[in-house]
């Protein structure tokens, strides 16, 4: 069975510009969630989508924003790239049914380096 | 705010004994708790999940432990090996997942 598939695995953009980072779940699970690795920061949830819609999301700005689309795979879009943004993206996905939230299965993420 | 922390930030053990990491969290209304490894340039192998209801779970040589009243995981792992070597991450869903910083555990033949 497949895993939590990511694309691109490298990304440089300069600052200013948009990243378009993208993420398949297994198959089956209907949740998507994107996380922010960046140095010196740990792990930071971003966002969650659910059936299509965003459900919950972290302490970002709004220029960090995305999508899920009816296959249940999901974009994650970053408007006027800054410095700072430059990090690990990992994408993750769930099934979560009957109010259990359940295990979360990550993908090997989108190194997005900002120039 | 939840604020995860890992305690120690590193360990280094000679092959076969026992590990024993630590995790604790600021608030309890939590609705899971999960275990990862992650290795280096690699992504996040999770490892364990137990719900806010249990008190524990096993895997092979791994056991983890959750007492949501106190905001701590105990994540114990037998007869370490070398391959066990990587960082370890706890992590809360409070919806998304927050993370605590990792333990870096070095096994050592």
């Amino acid at each position: 069975e497949a895993g939590v598939t990511q694309s691109p695995t490298h990304l440089i953009k300069t600052r200013g510009q948009q990243a378009t980072l993208r993420c398949s779940p297994i198959s089956g699970h209907t949740s998507v969630y994107w996380y922010q690795q960046a140095l010196g920061l740990g792990l930071q949830f971003l966002l969650w989508y659910d059936e299509g819609e965003e459900r919950n999301r972290g302490n970002f700005p709004p220029r960090f924003s995305g999508r899920q689309f009816p296959n249940y795979s999901s974009e994650l879009n970053v408007n006027a790239l800054e410095l700072e943004d430059s990090a690990l993206y990992l994408c993750a996905s769930s099934l979560e049914s009957g109010g259990t939230y359940n295990e979360q299965f990550f993908g090997p993420g989108t190194r997005l380096t900002v120039l | 705010k939840q604020e995860v922390t890992q305690i120690p930030a590193a360990l280094s053990v000679p092959e076969g004994e026992n590990l024993v990491l630590n995790c604790s969290f600021t608030d309890s209304a939590i609705y899971n708790l999960q275990w990862f490894r992650q290795d280096p340039g690699k992504g996040l192998t999770s490892l364990l999940l137990i719900q806010s209801s249990q008190r524990e779970q096993t895997s092979g040589r791994l056991n983890a432990s959750l007492d949501k009243s106190s905001g701590r995981s105990t994540l114990y792992i037998a007869a370490s090996q070398p391959g066990d070597s990587a960082t370890y991450l706890c992590a809360v869903r409070y919806p998304g997942l927050s993370f605590g910083a990792g333990t870096t555990v070095t096994v050592r033949a």
